[in-house]
């Protein structure tokens, strides 16, 4: 069965620093990897998915995730935070036609 | 990208009742879900909705509790029964496509408070 862990549950890390946040899965068939973010009091954001390709996928707002098979894991890096980026930050993972599965999230909390 | 409408979108109930919860897609998908978020946590599948047969739960989710309809491939029901404060979380609908590489899409949720 799939699973995902996110091995931070909290970040805090100051304004225009970089920022790595962890995620890594579980599976025995190929995947499919999805970052959301959700804004305090807001609804879940598609952030980036990785389904096919390039390892490498961005987000239009400055995220990027690689996607890294032998290491199974799929991890989320900005190299400057913004105030704005303070969120719940989820990962993802689907076998393809089953639902997705989430790890248990983790809160970016930028520092002015 | 799939237009999915949720209502209500939020709600404070009574301890005790029951809502109902539905979710319209705006073209025909295979599959459907639905999921909770309880206050700080992370997103816990309830049930795959299948259309024109009974949903598939999850383990700790019965049907007694969270009833669910499929009536056509565009639209879905979830029912939170006999509530209790525990169950005041976000309900969302989800929904699968292959067409644009097995993207799932979500609703934007029914915040739901159980007073």
């Amino acid at each position: 069965a799939q699973s995902v862990t996110q091995l931070d549950s909290q970040v805090p890390v100051f304004e225009e620093a970089p920022v790595e946040l962890r995620c890594n899965y579980s599976s025995s068939v190929s995947v499919y990897l999805f970052w959301y973010v959700q804004y305090p009091n807001q609804g879940l954001q598609l952030l980036l998915k990785y389904l096919s390709g390039s390892t490498l996928v961005e987000s239009i707002n400055g995220f990027e995730a690689e996607f890294n098979k032998s290491q199974t894991s799929f991890h989320l890096r900005k190299p400057s935070v913004h105030i704005s980026d303070t969120a719940e930050y989820f990962c993802a993972v689907s076998e393809g036609n089953t639902p997705l599965v989430f790890g248990k999230g983790t809160r970016l909390s930028v520092i002015a | 990208s799939a237009v999915i409408s949720q209502k209500p979108s939020r709600d404070i109930c009574q301890r005790g009742t029951s809502l109902t919860i539905q979710c319209q897609v705006d073209s025909q998908v295979t599959m459907m879900f639905w999921y909770r978020q309880q206050p700080g946590q992370s997103l816990t599948l309830i049930a795959t909705a299948n259309q024109g047969s009974e949903a598939t739960y999850e383990s700790g989710f019965v049907i007694d509790k969270f009833p669910i309809s499929r009536p056509n491939l565009t639209f879905s029901t979830l029912t939170v029964s006999n509530m209790s404060p525990e169950d005041s979380s976000i309900y969302l609908c989800s929904v699968y496509r292959g067409s644009s590489g097995n993207t799932i899409y979500f609703g934007e949720g029914s915040w739901l408070t159980v007073v």
